[in-house]
């Protein structure tokens, strides 16, 4: 049961446009979303986040957009660089500490 | 601060063979989590600690598997008997309270299992 999904495994994007990476969640219960970041050999790292009563929370160049109803987060990223090429993890919470994640998105951003 | 300290890095096993991974978490934070990253299913909660006690260990796939905190800066996740289906990344992180919504959990560089 994949409570939080991301349905693309990869995404090439070219230098400089917009990368947007998707999540999807079926637990209405969910009250805080988070998106992770991780490079190969190392552990994912914290990217930014947003508050159930928020829906767009923005920093630097990474945008979280939140859509209630339709259980829909998004992460924008712009203009994207080649640093920016990772596996972007989505996740969600409700109350107590315990995050589910998704399966990931692999960003490969081209020159 | 050195981070989520995990080891081995890298572990190659036999089949059968006990595997004992290990964490020690920042300084100060207390909770602890451990997470398993598959290619099928991604990363999985498998347990975590408050305070050095489990609180949901709901993610443990079966007995074969157990976690101990004996103390707040240390950890250990045991695998007895391992078996190649257990082949995985393992991660720990860790985290404190900092306020509602602001919870961020710190991820150590994982330990990289492999049972032939």
């Amino acid at each position: 049961d994949q409570q939080v999904k991301q349905n693309s495994p990869s995404l090439s994007v070219q230098e400089g446009r917009i990368s947007i990476l998707n999540c999807d969640y079926t637990n209405s219960m969910f009250d805080y979303f988070l998106w992770y970041k991780k490079y190969p050999a190392e552990g994912p790292t914290f990217l930014i986040s947003i508050s159930s009563i928020k829906d767009k929370n923005e920093d630097g160049r990474f945008t979280v957009f939140l859509n209630k109803s339709a259980k829909h987060l998004s992460l924008h990223i712009v203009p994207s660089q080649p640093g920016d090429s990772a596996v972007y993890f989505c996740a969600a919470k409700w109350g107590a500490q315990k995050l589910v994640f998704g399966q990931g998105t692999r960003l490969t951003i081209n020159p | 601060d050195a981070g989520v300290i995990q080891s081995p890095r890298h572990e190659v096993t036999e089949m059968g063979q006990e595997v004992t991974l290990r964490c020690k978490p920042i300084s100060g934070h207390d909770y602890l989590f451990w997470y398993r990253q598959t290619m099928m299913r991604g990363l999985e909660l498998l347990i975590y600690f408050n305070n050095n006690v489990p609180i949901d260990d709901s993610g443990m796939p079966e007995d074969r598997f157990s976690a101990k905190m004996p103390n707040a800066s240390f950890s250990t996740l045991k695998i007895q008997p391992s078996e190649p289906r257990d082949s995985a990344v393992y991660f720990c992180a860790s985290s404190f309270l900092a306020g509602v919504g602001r919870e961020t959990q710190y991820f150590g560089p994982g330990t990289r299992l492999l049972v032939l």
